[in-house]
């Protein structure tokens, strides 16, 4: 059964600072997605990493993928203000019936 | 940029009444989803639909729950005798294929009281 972890699960940091969640699958995964999402509004895509050693970045944003150790991280590099959010990975694959399984989402507050 | 639109944006019933919650995926996708959260808690897998029929479900999507494609447009979830724990916001998804991202569509939070 896939199970997907996601940590940390809150984060609060200054303007200007680096960080990264971890996202931590169990079982074989052929597809690893980043969600956002701002309070009462919608899941909009970030990333989809489709192969070990993916990485992909936009903006301040980047994702990798690291099949082998089953992690996939989202770091972020100079926070702003405006990528306060909740940060969701998902996983699919066959252990999931191609179900997206989510983390529990990483909620950051960056203070200005 | 296509969007996904679900209606309504928010709706309250009495308990054991039924729901309908509307979708309209974007036109060239090939494969539905209903997915739903719980106000601070995880997304959780309801129900695909690919083909006209349904392609996988959860243990949520009990015999209380159903889905439809109405008019080739339309994806529609109903849900028969709603209960307090049905309280949650539904996200209508879609692809165009496997491989490519899932875009979701703004939600309906639904409040059974």
């Amino acid at each position: 059964e896939l199970k997907v972890e996601q940590n940390p699960l809150f984060l609060s940091m200054q303007e200007g600072k680096n960080y990264t969640i971890y996202c931590n699958y169990s079982t074989t995964s052929d597809r690893l997605y980043w969600y956002r999402q701002d309070p009462g509004k919608s899941l909009e895509s970030l990333f989809v990493l489709l192969s070990n050693g993916a990485v992909k970045q936009e903006g301040r944003l980047m994702a990798s993928l690291d099949t082998k150790a089953r992690l996939s991280t989202l770091h972020i590099t100079a926070a702003v203000h405006d990528l306060s959010a909740t940060y969701f990975c998902a996983a699919e694959g066959f252990d999931s019936n191609y179900q997206l399984i989510w983390g529990a989402g990483t909620k950051l507050i960056i203070k200005p | 940029e296509p969007e996904v639109t679900q209606t309504p944006s928010h709706q309250v019933t009495q308990m054991g009444q039924e729901v309908i919650l509307r979708c309209v995926p974007i036109s060239n996708h090939l494969y539905f989803y209903w997915y739903r959260q719980i106000l601070g808690q995880k997304v959780e897998f309801l129900v695909s639909f690919y083909n006209n029929e349904i392609s996988e479900k959860s243990e949520i999507f009990d015999d209380q729950f159903s889905v439809e494609r109405p008019d080739g447009s339309n994806f529609t979830l109903k849900i028969r005798s709603t209960k307090l724990e049905d309280s949650a916001m539904y996200f209508c998804a879609s692809t165009g294929t496997t491989t490519s991202s899932y875009t979701f569509g703004s939600g309906t939070r639904l409040t059974v009281v």
